[in-house]
């Protein structure tokens, strides 16, 4: 089955540095990738996501990029600020039992210090 | 944030106790999930309910046993439990199984006793 690995698993930066989280997938046969932001006490929510199809996506100051070749794709956050720290999920897609579901990474808990 | 709801919020119980969590989505969703939070896993899929069929159950213990009545309600009956099943149980629906977007719930804060 597929297998996602996160890394780091904490990050700090300064604020309106950047921050770079990465991960990597086992399964070649993966299509999907989304990011997940989950702020303390809340549930998580859909920040970005990229297809198979796609090399790199932005919306503002996020972006994702994918190499399907090498299995890892990394969520950059440029110019942050004190809202972006929470925890944040890669996943990939697994189709298994003729359903897709989504495998998550073990979550990377980012810190914005002002 | 309305679309996916979760009852109750909070839930301590003892090992012989049984209780049930309750999800419930308004969006017109035909996939519904249930996913465990703990320290150790942070996201780990329990269940998987496709037009109300399960298509996925993740050899997830007996002690945990969902049902989906329609589209719009899931649920998990809990029984003898155990203390490291504390955590965290999260429902969340998507428009169909596969590369969608899925909506969480708030989540269910479970603590065994």
């Amino acid at each position: 089955g597929e297998n996602v690995e996160q890394h780091p698993s904490t990050l700090s930066v300064q604020e309106g540095d950047s921050a770079v989280i990465k991960c990597t997938y086992s399964d070649s046969a993966s299509n999907y990738f989304p990011w997940y932001k989950q702020e303390l006490g809340k549930r998580p929510q859909l920040i970005i996501d990229i297809r198979s199809n796609v090399g790199e996506k932005k919306d503002q100051r996020i972006a994702v990029t994918l190499n399907k070749t090498a299995k890892h794709f990394s969520l950059h956050i440029t110019e942050t600020q004190p809202e972006d720290s929470a925890v944040y999920f890669c996943a990939a897609s697994e189709v298994a039992a003729g359903a897709q579901k989504l495998v998550f990474g073990q979550g990377t808990r980012l810190t914005i210090n002002p | 944030e309305t679309g996916v709801t979760q009852t109750p919020r909070h839930l301590v119980m003892g090992m012989t106790n049984k209780k049930s969590l309750k999800c419930e989505q308004h969006l017109g969703h035909n996939a519904m999930y249930w996913y465990k939070q703990s320290a150790k896993k942070p996201l780990e899929l329990m269940f998987v309910y496709s037009l109300e069929e399960r298509v996925e159950n993740n050899s997830v213990p007996s002690r945990f046993s969902p049902e989906c009545p329609n589209s719009s309600h899931l649920f998990l009956h809990l029984h003898t439990l155990q203390p490291e099943d504390s955590a965290l149980y999260l429902c969340a629906s998507s428009l169909q199984t596969g590369p969608y977007e899925q909506y969480f719930g708030p989540g269910t804060r479970l603590t065994v006793t």
